[in-house]
């Protein structure tokens, strides 16, 4: 099983639309959670943080579910622009400062 | 100081050259990372410091493969006997101590190795 996991897509939305996405990861110990969005052919870029208690940050909003292992991210009103690739990434605290990257999951947004 | 800075952003090298990459974090994050990404997939961990020390080194990272940050500022990532299944996106990122912190990457080195 891999460490962290996610559906690769693609998610094909509207403008407008509420999406939704999941990441699950092996490691029960694992104590720090992110989202971050690529675009294509550019580096990732830090969109937020995951914290306990859930955020939200204008359109977005992050979760974290500690009994099923989940994170997941709400993207609301879905623009152009959020077309993207969403990757999650998670701290294992295996003892180190490492971060485990998902595979990433691709959104579209279609005018 | 405006982000992290890789160079080059591009290498084509023949299978067998030796390769080096060069990455300036940002000045106030004493944690600095190397990743390598492919098509489709997200960032692999290789191996990171903290100031000037390696602290962790992924099983991914052949013999072939070292690292160093002398003096705990810029780092250098060298493949030595490159191969073909070296070819990937080589992204550096910082972020500052402690692990709640998110990483900020540089815009990568691109190996095409031929």
């Amino acid at each position: 099983r891999k460490e962290v996991e996610q559906d690769p897509g693609p998610f094909n939305v509207p403008e407008g639309a509420t999406v939704a996405f999941n990441c699950t990861y092996s490691n029960s110990a694992s104590q720090s959670f992110f989202w971050y969005r690529q675009d294509c052919r550019k580096e990732p870029k830090l969109l937020m943080s995951v914290y306990s208690s859930g955020n939200e940050d204008g359109r977005f909003t992050a979760q974290l579910n500690r009994a099923s292992q989940y994170i997941s991210l709400l993207i609301r009103d879905s623009k152009l622009s959020d077309s993207a690739t969403y990757l999650c990434a998670v701290n294992p605290n295996t003892g180190g400062f490492k971060t485990i990257f998902g595979a990433g999951t691709r959104l579209f947004v279609k005018a | 100081d405006t982000g992290v800075s890789q160079d080059p952003r591009h290498k084509i090298t023949k299978r067998g050259q030796n390769v080096t990459f060069r990455c300036d974090p940002i000045s106030e994050h004493n944690r600095l990372y190397w990743y390598r990404q492919t098509l489709g997939q997200g960032p692999e961990f290789l191996t990171y410091f903290q100031n000037e020390a390696q602290l962790e080194k992924s099983r991914l990272l052949s013999d072939r493969f070292s690292a160093e940050r002398p003096k705990g500022s810029f780092s250098t990532l060298e493949i030595q006997r490159t191969e073909q299944g070296d070819s990937a996106m080589y992204l550096c990122a910082s972020s500052a101590s402690g692990t709640a912190y998110g990483y900020t990457f540089g815009s990568g080195t691109r190996l095409t190795v031929v």
